[in-house]
């Protein structure tokens, strides 16, 4: 176990409509970053935050947003969605705006897009 | 831009040792890492090397890193059926150095 967790694990919804992922870090750490799995263009990264800041850019849609609360917690809001943005989408953390040495991952959440 | 390559299979026998490789392009980046993915599961981090590093072992597990050539190796003594699984490459990328370049991921799979 990680210490990062993420809800929901799984998530089927159909092309249009607009969901949100949601992720915890690990108990002290300030960045969050997503990431996107898919079978075509493998783990992508797409976006990071620093207590409460967008800090780095991946390669983000337009249609997905994301934000960083207060208690440190983000949500990944992905909209209009697409037959192929479905995928398992990471969240990790790390301690500092750097990441340090280790990026810690979640369980992930599978997005299926029907 | 950045890429990390790796070859996308690996078969070996219970008991043999497992080499699995990796070239990446950044020279600047700081640490290089590996991850293991089971089926259904999250990715979990193996090791890290810091780039001034030559090797690093850790148990079942040797890192060999070459900075001239940019490549990477995972070493797995004794590799056991538990070990079957998708292994990633990830070098450190951008401006301050924060997110995880992948690779495509090797799978090994691991006969008895």
């Amino acid at each position: 176990d990680s210490g990062v967790t993420q809800t929901p694990k799984h998530l089927i919804t159909a092309t249009g409509q607009r969901v949100t992922l949601r992720c915890s870090p690990r108990s002290g750490d300030l960045s969050v970053y997503w990431y996107q799995q898919s079978l075509d263009q493998g783990l992508q990264f797409l976006i990071q935050y620093y207590n409460g800041e967008e800090r780095a850019k991946g390669n983000i849609l337009e249609r997905f947003s994301a934000q960083q609360f207060p208690d440190l917690h983000s949500e990944l809001n992905l909209s209009s969605l697409e037959l192929g943005d479905s995928a398992l989408y990471f969240c990790a953390s790390s301690e500092g705006l750097a990441g340090g040495r280790e990026q810690f991952f979640g369980p992930g959440t599978r997005l299926t897009v029907l | 831009g950045e890429d990390v390559e790796q070859s996308l299979f690996l078969s070996v026998r219970e008991g043999d040792s497992s080499v699995i490789n990796c070239t990446y392009t950044d020279s600047s980046s700081t640490y290089l890492y590996w991850y293991k993915q089971e089926p259904g599961a999250g990715l979990q981090l193996l090791t890290y090397i810091f780039s001034n590093m030559d090797m690093k072992q850790d148990q079942r597990l040797t890192v060999l890193l070459n900075k001239k050539d940019k490549h990477l190796s995972l070493r797995i003594a004794d590799t056991q059926t538990g070990d079957s699984a998708i292994y990633f490459c990830a070098e450190k990328y951008g401006q301050a150095g924060t997110a995880l370049i992948f690779g495509k991921g090797t799978t090994l799979s691991v006969s008895s």
